[in-house]
C-alpha cells in the first residue's frame, strides 16, 4: 500500500496565481484532512472530509477550498495564493476507529512570493 | 479551547541518554498520539493512547489521564532518533474534526 500520497512535493507561486494540492489514499480511509505547518506552531487544520461527497471547514479555511468526489482524493484548492499561505502542507487519513492512528502525506512545501 | 503543552521545546543529549519529553492538555480527550517528523521530512505516527503504557521498541509512551499529561521515552537514544516529536490529542466528543497538536519538541542526539 502506498498510504497517503501528496503532489508536489514544492511549489513556489506567484502572488494571486491558483494551483490544487493533490492527495490521494489508498487505505479505503473515511475521513481525511488538510493541516498547516508554520514554523514553531502547531498543525492547524484547514478542512476535512468524513466521506465522499462530505467536507467541513477547520479552523483555518480562508483562502482554500476542498471537494470529496471519491473516498480516495482529497485535494485542496488555494484560487488566489497570497505570501501568508506560505507553509508546509499535509494531508491526513483516519480510518474512524480508535484503535488505528492517523496516516499523513509527505507534505508539500509552498512559497508565495 | 483545549492547549497542547509539549516540553522542552528544544533537547540536546549525547548518543545513548535516556530521554524524556512531556505533554500536557487541558480538557478531556478520548486518545492522545505521538508523532515524530524528520527535518524536511512527513510526519509518521508513533503511538496512540487512551490509557496506560505502549512500548514499541526503544520508545515507550505514557499516559495519565487523572493528570492530563502524557510523556514519550526513549532508551540508549541514538543520532537517528533526531526528529520534532509531536503531541497530538483527540478531544472527548468531539467531532470529526481531527486532533489538536503541541508546537513540538526538537531533539537532537550528538554522536
Amino acid at each position: 500500500n502506498a498510504g497517503v500520497t501528496q503532489t508536489p512535493k514544492f511549489r513556489i507561486l506567484k502572488i494571486g496565481q491558483s494551483m490544487t494540492l493533490q492527495c490521494t489514499q489508498d487505505m479505503n480511509h473515511n475521513y481525511m484532512y488538510w493541516y498547516r505547518q508554520d514554523p514553531g506552531m502547531g498543525l492547524k487544520l484547514i478542512y476535512y472530509s468524513v466521506g465522499a461527497g462530505i467536507t467541513d471547514k477547520g479552523e483555518v479555511p480562508n483562502g482554500y477550498n476542498v471537494s470529496r468526489s471519491t473516498t480516495e482524493d482529497f485535494p485542496l484548492r488555494l484560487e488566489l495564493a497570497a505570501p501568508s499561505q506560505t507553509s508546509v502542507y499535509f494531508c491526513a487519513s483516519y480510518p474512524g476507529r480508535e484503535v488505528y492512528g492517523y496516516t499523513f502525506g509527505s507534505g508539500t512545501r509552498l512559497t508565495v512570493v | 479551547k483545549n492547549e497542547v503543552e509539549q516540553s522542552p521545546q528544544n533537547l540536546t543529549a549525547q548518543e545513548g541518554e535516556f530521554i524524556t519529553i512531556n505533554c500536557s492538555y487541558s480538557v478531556g480527550i478520548s486518545a492522545l498520539h505521538w508523532l515524530q517528523q524528520h527535518p524536511g521530512g512527513g510526519i509518521v505516527s508513533l503511538f496512540m493512547l487512551s490509557s496506560g503504557k505502549k512500548k514499541h521498541g526503544r520508545l515507550i509512551a505514557t499516559i495519565n489521564i487523572q493528570e492530563k499529561h502524557s510523556s514519550l521515552h526513549i532508551t540508549a537514544s541514538h543520532p537517528r532518533d533526531s526528529a520534532v516529536y509531536i503531541c497530538a490529542v483527540k478531544m472527548s466528543g468531539g467531532g470529526a474534526d481531527g486532533l489538536t497538536f503541541g508546537k513540538g519538541t526538537h531533539l537532537i542526539i550528538q554522536p
